[in-house]
């Protein structure tokens, strides 16, 4: 599967542990985005990355979440001490380099439920 | 002001008709614009992008971009019942994301 690889699909916390979300591009792709999708909402951008370096986290609470994309291995976003509104869809996006002409290849995304 | 506006739906086409799909945009400095298809549950799946006023064809789909009137849309012709899904629109404002609108919802009705 060349696709942009996401896992869990689904991850179940109670509130106060931490969620990992992983995320690998597709082949060839430096440029890694991170989606949140609440429910009856749109994607709302969070963070951009590429190899080793955060370019962009506009879009993430400045608690609680952090992301890295190391030089070897998977995007990861990171969500500690998860409260009960951080239950979302997160999708990972990707793209080979960044430009206007270049659109963004979606994973299937990790569905985190917060008990 | 929302950055993408899209109606809501959901929008119910007969089988074979076309669908319109319709998006506005409030950054006139936009450069590219991206139409996802995502079912339910599933990931948001590309079908096509445009960045210059016109059409764009490809297959049953086709975009049609007016960047004076900031605007933009997609329409499905033949419209077939695994059409239906929520259709995302998408602007690249040349920051470093996509800003989307909320989505539109089709169902083609056999």
């Amino acid at each position: 599967n060349a696709g942009v690889m996401q896992n869990p699909r689904h991850l179940v916390r109670r509130r106060g542990q931490e969620a990992r979300l992983r995320c690998s591009p597709m082949k060839g792709h430096s440029h890694v985005y991170w989606y949140r999708q609440l429910p009856e909402e749109g994607l709302k951008f969070m963070v951009y990355l590429q190899k080793e370096n955060i370019i962009d986290e506009s879009g993430m609470p400045k608690e609680r979440f952090s992301a890295e994309f190391p030089k070897e291995g998977p995007s990861i976003l990171r969500i500690q001490q998860v409260v009960r509104g951080d239950s979302a869809a997160y999708f990972c996006a990707s793209s080979p380099t960044r430009g206007f002409d270049q659109p963004q290849h979606f994973g299937d995304g990790t569905r985190l439920s917060i008990l | 002001q929302k950055e993408v506006e899209q109606n809501s739906g959901p929008l119910s086409v007969p089988e074979g008709a076309i669908a319109s799909l319709n998006c506005t945009y409030s950054d006139r400095g936009s450069q590219s614009f991206f139409w996802y298809r995502q079912y339910s549950g599933k990931s948001p799946e590309l079908i096509m992008f445009i960045y210059s006023n016109g059409d764009k064809e490809d297959g049953r789909f086709t975009a049609q971009l007016n960047k004076a009137s900031q605007y933009v849309s997609l329409l499905i012709r033949d419209s077939q019942p695994s059409d239906s899904a929520t259709y995302l629109c998408a602007v690249d404002t040349g920051a470093n994301n996509l800003f989307f609108g909320t989505g539109t919802r089709l169902t083609v009705i056999p």
